[in-house]
């Protein structure tokens, strides 16, 4: 069974302050994901990788940067975090387009 | 651009009655189809796919969800529902075209009434 693990469940950060939020998987899939999800908003994603090393934008990558250094893990990066990044953040990872995503459980981050 | 709208943002239902969420999306190409079930404290857990073929398709818990491409749709389906349903779904849309990108919707909160 895939399994995708966020490093931390819930967090609070100062506005300004440069935040790391992990997510390592453990099944050799190639993309990972980052959404946000915020209520009546859904999911949406923030930066998407295909491979090592290979980044693409998704549809809200502002104030935002990842790190895909090794395969099994996909970091996202808050530069500088401010108050409208509170939010709940999901990573996610697939095999391929025909498969489901996997979820990890979420990291609710809280920006003061 | 595409685009994936479910119209309602809450619905309660009797426990045993049956239930239908909607998904209406906006894609240039021929789209794969989601539902996904989100309960309160839980990770997201796909409930059902469509990726070609029948348009009718089961899943898990029961559910079934229905593609009609004339009306770019993919509702969602149950016939009696449980207390346990209740939770948030969610329907996305790929497309080949796009890679493995799904664009999701807004969500839909289910709430059961015993």
């Amino acid at each position: 069974d895939v399994k995708v693990t966020q490093s931390s469940r819930y967090l609070v950060k100062r506005t300004g302050e440069k935040v790391f939020l992990e997510c390592v998987q453990d099944m050799d899939h190639e993309n990972m994901f980052w959404y946000r999800q915020d209520p009546g908003l859904g999911l949406r994603l923030i930066y998407f990788s295909y491979d090592v090393k290979m980044k693409e934008k998704g549809d809200i990558p502002e104030g935002y940067s990842v790190s895909r250094e090794k395969k099994e893990r996909f970091s996202l990066i808050l530069e500088s975090a401010s108050t409208n990044q509170t939010s709940m953040y999901l990573c996610a990872t697939v095999r391929d387009r025909s498969s489901p995503l996997h979820f990890g459980n979420g990291t609710r981050l809280t920006v003061t | 651009a595409q685009s994936v709208t479910q119209p309602d943002i809450h619905i309660t239902v009797s426990e045993g009655a049956s239930l239908e969420l909607r998904c209406n999306y906006s894609y240039g190409a021929t789209p794969y189809l989601f539902w996904y079930v989100q309960s309160p404290g839980q990770g997201l857990q796909l409930l059902l796919k469509y990726f070609s073929g029948d348009t009718l398709v089961q899943g898990i818990k029961g559910f079934e969800a229905e593609f009609k491409r004339s009306q770019s749709s993919f509702n969602l389906r149950k016939p009696s529902v449980h207390w346990s349903d209740a939770a948030e779904y969610f329907c996305a849309v790929g497309a080949k075209e796009y890679g493995n990108k799904l664009v999701f919707g807004a969500g839909t909160i289910l709430r059961v009434k015993s």
